[in-house]
């Protein structure tokens, strides 16, 4: 099967910088993704890893390790509206359009 | 361009009734997908449809049908609703380019007496 374990709360402060950490067990494997969601709006798409190594957009960066199968989302300079659920996903084997879904981490940022 | 659109936004409905959710995109992409989002839970992807034409079980498809009516719209049936589905429901489409981004329809908050 397939099944990806990310913590379910993050508490920062603004100016912070916080890192979501996401694990997976796939019997295929062709990238992780990350989405953002707001409260009562719908996931919009972050950034993608097919190899190992850092992704950098802006304030954002997104890491994966494909040997332990694990990468993290990393978020700096915080600010109010970063508060929102983040949500790591992997592309399914067996449909390569397919993407398994985590259960997401609620990020919360304080003043 | 509207993006994904999906009607209605909120739906009550009694056990045992049914309905069609109801999804378009204008972005010529050729994938498309429903997933249900339940509190404290990721999304879990209903059907999908990798073209038009083709449809494809996902994780929960158990007492959901649905069509590719073209290329653009692709629905969701409840035959027979239950509270068990009670739950946001998400359409989405892809180009099925690199990391396959999905682009995600506002939702259909949907309540099941």
């Amino acid at each position: 099967g397939q099944s990806l374990e990310q913590p379910s709360e993050v508490t920062a402060v603004e100016g912070a910088i916080v890192q979501i950490n996401c694990t997976y067990q796939t019997s295929g494997f062709y990238g992780l993704s990350w989405y953002q969601q707001h409260d009562g709006g719908a996931p919009t798409f972050l950034s993608y890893n097919a190899l190992d190594g850092l992704e950098e957009t802006g304030r954002f960066s997104s890491f994966l390790s494909r040997s332990d199968s694990y990468g993290y989302l990393l978020l700096q300079e915080l600010q109010m509206k970063d508060s929102a659920s983040y949500f790591c996903a992997v592309r399914a084997s067996g449909g390569y359009n397919k993407l398994i879904f985590g259960a997401g981490t609620r990020l919360a940022v304080h003043p | 361009n509207a993006g994904v659109t999906q009607t209605p936004k909120f739906q009550v409905l009694k056990t045992g009734q049914s309905m069609t959710l109801q999804c378009a995109q204008d972005m010529n992409h050729n994938s498309m997908y429903w997933y249900r989002q339940d509190p404290g839970m990721g999304l879990r992807l209903i059907y999908y449809s990798a073209s038009e034409g083709t449809t494809d079980k996902g994780e929960v498809p158990n007492g959901y049908n649905v069509s590719r009516l073209n290329k653009r719209e692709f629905s969701l049936r409840l035959e027979s609703a239950a509270p068990s589905q009670t739950s946001v429901y998400f359409c989405a489409s892809g180009g099925g380019g690199i990391g396959n981004e999905q682009f995600f329809g506002p939702g259909t908050r949907l309540t099941v007496l």
